[in-house]
Order: C-alpha cells, then sequence, then structure tokens
C-alpha cells in the first residue's frame, strides 16, 4: 500500500539471516505487524511489535522498531527453505491492517 | 477445524455476471473483514463489520455489497463483475476491532480466486 512500504524482493541462502525492511506512516499505530503468506493459503500472523518497544524476540524472529523514523524490520535467523513465502508490513490505524506489498523471500540451497 | 473458512476456493465467471464469496469463521470473533489481493499481491481492506454493523467502506465501488446475517458470517455479493475485479478475496476475523490501542490478532481465511473472463 502507498503508506507501507517494502522492498519487494528478497534471495538468502539457507542458513543465512534474512532481514526484511518497512516503513510505514501512521503514528496511530500502537501495534506493528508481521504476517506470513505461504503459496496459495491466507496470511498467518508472524509477530507484532507494541508501539512503546524497539525490539522484540520471539524464538528466530527478532523485530526492531525505529519509531522516530516510522522504520520497522524483521530479521530470521537460521533462514530455512520453509521460510519461503511472501512477508507483509501492516501497520494497524483504527478497524483494519494497512498492509505493504509483501517481500517475497526466496531461501536457496 | 478450520477457524475462518471461505467458499468457493475458486470462481470463475463471465464479464457482467453477480456472484457471491461466502465467509464463516467459528472463533466467536465479533469483528469480520474482507480485503482483496491483487495481482501483484498488493493487500487492501475493503470492508470492516463489528456485530453486524458496517464500520469501514475503503471507497468500494457500491457493485459490492457486504452482509452480516450474524457474528459468524459476512458474505460478499458483487454484482455485474468486471475485468478489474479479478483477484483474490480474503475473509478475516478479530474478536474485537483491530487498529488504534487495540491489538486483537486478525485470522485469515484461505482466499478465494475470482477470475472474471
Amino acid at each position: 500500500g502507498e503508506d507501507v512500504e517494502q522492498s519487494l524482493f528478497l534471495s538468502v541462502r539457507e542458513g543465512d539471516s534474512s532481514v526484511i525492511n518497512c516503513t510505514y506512516t501512521d503514528s496511530s499505530s500502537t501495534y506493528l505487524y508481521w504476517y506470513k503468506q505461504e503459496p496459495g493459503a491466507g496470511l498467518q500472523l508472524l509477530t507484532y511489535i507494541f508501539s512503546n518497544m524497539d525490539m522484540k524476540q520471539d524464538q528466530r524472529l527478532t523485530v526492531l522498531l525505529n519509531k522516530k523514523d516510522k522504520h520497522l524490520s524483521l530479521r530470521i535467523a537460521d533462514t530455512q527453505t520453509g521460510d519461503s513465502a511472501i512477508y507483509f508490513c501492516a501497520e494497524s490505524p483504527l478497524y483494519k491492517l494497512s498492509f505493504g506489498a509483501g517481500t517475497t523471500v526466496t531461501v536457496r540451497a | 477445524d478450520t477457524a475462518v473458512s471461505q467458499t468457493p476456493k475458486y470462481l470463475v465467471t463471465q464479464m457482467g455476471n453477480d456472484k457471491s464469496i461466502k465467509c464463516e469463521q467459528n472463533l466467536g470473533h465479533d469483528t469480520m473483514y474482507w480485503y482483496k489481493q491483487d495481482s501483484k499481491k498488493f493487500l487492501k481492506i475493503m470492508f470492516s463489520y463489528n456485530n453486524k454493523e458496517l464500520i469501514i467502506n475503503e471507497t468500494v465501488p457500491n457493485r459490492f455489497s457486504p452482509k452480516s446475517p450474524d457474528k459468524a458470517h459476512l458474505n460478499l455479493h458483487i454484482n455485474s463483475l468486471e475485468l478489474g475485479d479479478s483477484a483474490v478475496y480474503f475473509c478475516a476475523s478479530s474478536q474485537d476491532v483491530t487498529g488504534g490501542e487495540n491489538h486483537n490478532e486478525q485470522f485469515f481465511g484461505p482466499g478465494t480466486r475470482l477470475t472474471v473472463l
């Protein structure tokens, strides 16, 4: 979406770390989200961060938030083939989620 | 059990036809949504319903008419289908409204791929 921007593609070698970046515009979003979409499937929530936090770690996932710059990133450690998917960043203005265009992550052997 | 289900999964139809997509959630949620994902994977909100009441209509053409017979169902009827309506339509639900200071995870259905010929 025009309010949330992400790079469109990322190729990463299996076992390396992936970093997906996102910028958003809605300063009223108390929560920011990362969703994952596997081929032919719906979206599933990966993780989210409260806007008063700088970082959140959840197993292989690390979310970094720079609220001043409205920049959000998702790091996936030890990327596996099962991590190949589209990753969507989302801000949460009232009553909806506003998504970025999605980053297609391809994991190569 | 599927939490958010949609029927049909695939829908192929001619321009000018009228079609419906059904959505049901068995999570006991109060809020339901329709999103449209275009061929470039861009995902955009269409409608939000809370307790069967419309709370968001994101400048969707009035050929699209959502209907919520009860809190567990949000159906999408589309009149006079156009080529540009071809997309994947996702239904979602959350316990209460998302956004602002509220974190209410949205659960998505598997999508309905609509192809208009």
